[in-house]
């Protein structure tokens, strides 16, 4: 009964590496969001789309490149890793865009780049 | 854009004391603050949220004050107990906009 789930939770890679991470709700929701967790644990937008539509777009590299197929899923790819990268990454959603609904997260994906 | 900081980074507490956590914001537009709770391993969870037409909200021993003139919103933690060891994180927003800011995050810890 996952309400946002995320694959992987851990993931361990080289740099210079591309990899991906999935998102999916089954709240109904049509607003999915991209954050990233620093080490530090500062909890930064990057990406946030509505029914499959990009709507925010923070300065993030374009080695990071979101996909939505459907309202559902909102997937994140990162091309040619970098040690910088290396984060908690949280995929979170909400019932609609314009209104301060509440967020919904996933567990997180820790990401490892070496 | 809106900048939002939160004191102190890191709280301990006795069992059964409050807690206070404080943050400022700098965007005086913004007119909606969740406070959401991350507990170990584990993603965010909005515990509490309180719009600007609004000074206090309470939510059994949870509340969370709002001034506005001097750009500042707190959440108050009373009776603590082990569970609410966890890094909360305050935001600002605007109504009818989903983009929130999110502070730094404390660290609360609950000393049995």
């Amino acid at each position: 009964d996952t309400a946002v789930s995320q694959t992987p939770k851990y993931l361990v890679t080289q740099m210079g590496n591309d990899k991906s991470i999935k998102c999916e709700q089954n709240l109904g929701h049509d607003t999915m969001y991209w954050y990233k967790q620093d080490s530090k644990k500062f909890l930064k937008i990057m990406f946030s789309y509505n029914n499959k539509e990009l709507i925010i777009n923070e300065t993030v590299p374009n080695r990071f490149s979101p996909k939505s197929p459907d309202k559902a899923h909102l997937n994140l790819h990162i091309n040619s890793l970098e040690l910088g990268d290396s984060a908690v990454y949280f995929c979170a959603s909400s019932q609609t865009w314009g209104r301060d609904n509440e967020q919904f997260f996933g567990p997180g994906t820790r990401l490892t780049v070496l | 854009g809106e900048n939002v900081e939160q004191h102190p980074s890191t709280l301990s507490v006795q069992e059964g004391d409050s807690a206070v956590i404080k943050c400022t914001y700098s965007d005086s537009a913004s007119n909606y603050f969740p406070w959401y709770k991350q507990e170990l391993g584990k993603g965010p969870q909005l515990i509490i949220d309180i719009r600007s037409n609004v000074g206090e909200k309470k939510d059994q021993r949870i509340a969370v004050t709002l001034n506005k003139t001097a750009k500042h919103f707190s959440l108050h933690i009373t009776e603590t107990q082990p569970e609410d060891s966890a890094v909360y994180f305050c935001a600002a927003g605007y109504y009818g906009n989903n983009r929130l800011a999110f502070g730094k995050g404390n660290q609360v810890v609950v000393i049995p």
